[in-house]
């Protein structure tokens, strides 16, 4: 079946500008996730939502960053006035968590911010 | 600090080699699972270990848990070239999982 898929796959923008990211997870996967990963480096967990739960915002790194999750599907990071530290590859993960423990994610092949 | 951490952070051998990565992590775990990184895009899942486990394999790849020494580590046996990439444990502490910053493993043809 189909994988995670994320739009776009490279965005350039400029410092100051509004982005929005999209995340469409595997279907039938209650969990979703986003990451921020800067060049050579580990993962950064952004927001975390499961079902219709409260999301976990506690990775968001500023209040410039916000994310939704519709209908228990499609996934949007938005990430307002950028700044040139923003500039990194966003991933998107999502899998079937139960009964609190989690399963193994799924990723997607992520978007490339660059803030010029 | 990281809760799951690589080690070492760079690894070079050649091909037909084993190659070996070492994770160690902080607090008790649900379960330990290890991905791989090729060019900086999505991660790929590649095994899962629960805290009863000791010891799970799948084709070349050998995974040990030791949960008295919070650590755990990762074999490719017979590498090859294909097998270059960045390999991150990650622990399920409950959700989401905390991922280390990688192992970068370089397999010379």
């Amino acid at each position: 079946g189909a994988g995670v898929s994320q739009s776009p796959s490279n965005k350039v923008t400029e410092k100051g500008k509004d982005v929005e990211l999209r995340c469409d997870p595997i279907s039938g996967h209650t969990a979703l996730y986003w990451y921020r990963q800067s060049l050579g480096q580990g993962l950064e967990f952004l927001i975390y939502f499961q079902g219709n739960s409260a999301p976990d915002k506690s990775g968001l790194p500023s209040d410039r960053f916000s994310a939704e999750r519709t209908g228990g599907s499609v996934s949007t990071l938005t990430i307002q006035r950028t700044q040139q530290e923003d500039s990194a590859v966003y991933l998107c993960a999502s899998s079937l968590n139960q009964q609190g423990a989690s399963y193994e994610q799924y990723f997607g092949p992520g978007t490339r911010l660059t803030v010029t | 600090s990281q809760q799951g951490e690589e080690d070492p952070q760079a690894l070079s051998i050649q091909e037909g080699e084993n190659a070996t990565m070492n994770c160690s992590y902080k607090t008790s775990i649900n379960n330990l699972q290890w991905y791989r990184q090729n060019s900086g895009r999505g991660l790929v899942h590649l095994i899962l270990i629960r805290s009863n486990e000791r010891e799970k394999h799948s084709g070349r790849l050998r995974v040990t848990l030791d949960t008295s020494k919070k650590s755990s580590s990762l074999l490719i046996t017979a590498s090859r070239a294909a097998d270059t990439a960045s390999y991150f444990c990650a622990t399920d502490v409950g959700a989401p999982l905390v991922f280390g910053k990688g192992t970068r493993l370089s397999v010379i043809a």
